[in-house]
C-alpha cells in the first residue's frame, strides 16, 4: 500500500492569496497523481492529473509539480469559489488512496 | 453531455444486503473502466473498487474484498455495486467515477452525485 501524507490539513487564506498544498508519498510514483477538488455537499471534481497536466476547464490559476514521492498543489490567486478541499490521489498502483485532504478556509 | 447517476442507496441494518446503480450517458460506456468511490461522514475519500470497461478485470479495497461484487453491464450503460455483510463502517456516501482509460489504473476525471448508505439497527 502507498501511503500518503497530505499538508496542512487546515489551511487559512484570503482572496488573493498564493496557497500550496503538498502531497508526499510512502514511494515513488512518477507521474501517477491527480488533484480533486471537493466543495460542502458535492462531488470531487478533476483538476489536475499526471501530477501537472490540468483538466479541461479548470481555470489556469491551479497549477501542479513534482515527481516521484514530492508533490506540490498551487492556487496562484485565491478566488471566491476556491474555498473548498482538496486531495491528491495516487493511481500508480492498487489499491488507489487518497491523501487526508485540505481544506482550504477563509482567513 | 457526460454524466453518471447512482441510486440504490437506504437503510439497511448490519449484516444486510445492498445493490447500488450507477446509469453513465454521454459517452461510449465500455471504452472505459469504472469506479466505485466512497465517503464517510465527515471523512476523506476512500477508493472502494474498480472494473475494466471489457468487466473482465476487477480490484477491491482491502477493508471490502470478499463482501462487495463491482460489475457492469455493458448493453444497459449501467456500472453496480453489490454490498453484503454490510457493516457500521460501511456508511457512506458513494460515488460512481469513470476512469480516463479503458483499463483500470487511471485518474477519475467524471464523477456522480452520490448515493448514501447507512447501515444501522
Amino acid at each position: 500500500v502507498i501511503w500518503m501524507t497530505q499538508s496542512p490539513s487546515l489551511l487559512s487564506a484570503s482572496t488573493g492569496d498564493r496557497v500550496t498544498i503538498s502531497c508526499r508519498m510512502s514511494q515513488g510514483i512518477s507521474s501517477y497523481l491527480a488533484w480533486y477538488q471537493q466543495k460542502p455537499g458535492k462531488a470531487p471534481e478533476l483538476l489536475i492529473y499526471a501530477a501537472s497536466t490540468l483538466q479541461s476547464g479548470v481555470p489556469s490559476r491551479f497549477s501542479g509539480s513534482g515527481s516521484g514521492t514530492d508533490f506540490t498543489l498551487t492556487i496562484s490567486c485565491l478566488q471566491s469559489e476556491d474555498f473548498a478541499t482538496y486531495y491528491c490521489q495516487q493511481y500508480y498502483s492498487f489499491p488507489r488512496t487518497f491523501g487526508q485532504g485540505t481544506k482550504v478556509e477563509i482567513k | 453531455e457526460v454524466q453518471l447517476v447512482e441510486s440504490g442507496g437506504g437503510l439497511v441494518q448490519p449484516g444486510g444486503s445492498l445493490r447500488l446503480s450507477c446509469a453513465a450517458s454521454g459517452f461510449t460506456f465500455s471504452s472505459y473502466a469504472m469506479s466505485w468511490v466512497r465517503q464517510a461522514p465527515g471523512k476523506g475519500l476512500e477508493w472502494v473498487s474498480a472494473i475494466s470497461g471489457s468487466g473482465g478485470s476487477t480490484y477491491y479495497a482491502d477493508s471490502v474484498k470478499g463482501r462487495f461484487t463491482i460489475s457492469r453491464d455493458n448493453s444497459k450503460n449501467t456500472l453496480y455495486l453489490q454490498m453484503n455483510s454490510l457493516r457500521a463502517e460501511d456508511t457512506a456516501v458513494y460515488y460512481c467515477a469513470k476512469e480516463a482509460w479503458s483499463n483500470p489504473g487511471g485518474y477519475m476525471d467524471v464523477w456522480g452525485k452520490g448515493t448514501t448508505v447507512t447501515v444501522s439497527s
